[in-house]
């Protein structure tokens, strides 16, 4: 059965980067793009962008520009999405999910807590 | 951008009721890429319905989802304890690629 398994928690100061990962298993790995969708405390689900897993190619929203990397390693079925100068306001739980027929989001990750704080 | 209305914010009804949710977006969506998604609470969200009307693996049949061009419904036939929960819907197309309602909150 398809499965994505995060990395766990984590705390940055304002400022620094943090790689969160998602390890993949249950499907063909290069046949699905992978999505990275966040979520504040007590807010909305807010994509960020994805990864093509065969290529490597990637899409960011607007909003991340500059401040958001994706990357992927096909022989550890694994993404990793880095966001670099972190605030206060990113601090959400970071979802990877994978899409599937129509552009939908089929299988989460469990969430990765991310927290920002001085 | 598309932007994604829900409405209503909360609703509160009881086991056994029918549940009427809506979603419009600003602008017509191309070949109905429309989802809705359950999120219980501490959960990750949960695929219910995909193309605006298709069940996905394992939603039970009192769910379904309706609508086209702008105006999309999720309708809850018997609601159950367990359908508490936020639902979202969620657009491709438009820009950002992808983008999501701020979800209605459903009360038994």
């Amino acid at each position: 059965q398809v499965q994505l398994v995060q990395s766990g928690a984590e705390v940055r100061k304002p400022g620094a980067s943090v790689k969160v990962s998602c390890k993949a298993s249950g499907y063909t790995f290069t046949n699905y793009y992978l999505h990275w969708v966040r979520q504040a405390p007590g807010q909305g689900l807010e994509w960020m962008g994805l990864i093509s897993p065969s290529g490597g190619s990637t899409s960011f929203a607007q909003k991340f520009q500059g401040r958001l990397s994706m990357t992927r390693d096909t022989s550890t079925r694994t993404v990793y999405m880095e966001v670099f100068n972190l605030r206060s306001e990113d601090t959400a739980v970071y979802y990877c999910a994978r899409e599937q027929l129509l552009n939908c989001f089929g299988f989460w990750g469990q969430g990765t807590l991310v927290t920002v704080s001085s | 951008e598309i932007v994604l209305t829900q409405s209503p914010g909360t609703l509160s009804l009881s086991p056994g009721e029918r549940a009427t949710l809506s979603c419009r977006a600003s602008q017509s969506l191309p070949s109905n890429y429309l989802a809705w998604y359950q999120q219980k609470p501490g959960q990750a969200p949960r695929l219910l319905i995909y193309g605006a009307s298709s069940r996905a693996t394992g939603t039970p049949d009192r769910f379904s989802g309706s609508g086209s061009g702008t105006d999309f419904t999720l309708t809850i036939s018997r609601l159950e304890p367990e359908d508490l929960a936020v639902y979202y819907c969620q657009q491709y197309g438009g820009s950002p690629l992808y983008t999501f309602g701020q979800g209605t909150k459903l009360e038994i």
